[in-house]
């Protein structure tokens, strides 16, 4: 158990619909990062939040948005979806304490993931 | 971020360790190297990290040749439910880059 949750573990839903993935990182871990793997594809990075705020954009289309709040927990929202948005969704969390550097700050511990089926 | 290069795919009998190759030719100093493992489908999985030090921990060893230029996970006795793709990830610290890059990884079967 990596400490870091998230919900729902299923969703599936229709073309055009939007939803919404929750995920609270590891206590104390200040940045919260975004993923998406699709059927046999690698995992790609999304987007970063740290302490509240959006830090690095990868591949997120614009139809796909994230925000952090003040709890630290982050939601990714996914609107007018299409059947390539079918994947697994993971959020991974790090610690980056203000200050500190170094490889254990860095580490990102993944949580279980979202799988999200378009239909 | 530097490449990493590593096998499609090993086999390892059951008991046996398991060795994991990997190769970043042009890692920079200031670059770790994470290995992660998934499993089927659930999320990735930290192993252990490293800069220039061999490391261990309960999961595994990590040993990186003294040029930095290639390292090696070292799973001691693999069991079957170490059957899993294997990521060799090189990066800097995230006020220089912010993104963590899993290539392709190594299909990792450990066989009975």
């Amino acid at each position: 158990d990596s400490g870091v949750t998230q919900t729902p573990k299923h969703l599936i839903t229709a073309t055009g619909q939007r939803v919404t993935l929750r995920c609270s990182p590891r206590s104390g871990d200040l940045s919260v990062y975004w993923y998406q793997q699709s059927l046999d594809q690698g995992l790609q990075f999304l987007i970063q939040y740290y302490n509240g705020e959006e830090r690095a954009k990868g591949n997120i289309l614009e139809r796909f948005s994230a925000q952090q709040f003040p709890d630290l927990h982050s939601e990714l929202n996914l609107s007018s979806l299409e059947l390539g948005d079918s994947a697994l969704y993971f959020c991974a969390s790090s610690a980056n304490t203000p200050g500190l550097a170094g490889g254990s700050q860095e580490t990102q511990y993944f949580g279980p993931g979202t799988r999200l089926l378009v239909l | 971020d530097a490449k990493t290069t590593q096998p499609t795919s090993m086999d390892c009998a059951e008991g046996r360790a398991a060795n994991l190759p990997c190769n970043h030719s042009t890692i920079s100093g200031n670059e770790y190297v994470y290995w992660y493992r998934q499993i089927h489908s659930q999320g990735p999985q930290y192993i252990i990290h490293g800069l220039k030090n061999n490391e261990t921990n309960e999961m595994a060893s990590l040993i990186i040749t003294e040029d930095r230029k290639s390292s090696t996970l070292i799973l001691p006795h693999a069991t079957l439910r170490d059957t899993a793709v294997y990521y060799c990830i090189v990066r800097v610290s995230w006020y220089n880059n912010n993104d963590m890059r899993f290539g392709a990884g190594t299909r990792l079967t450990v066989k009975p």
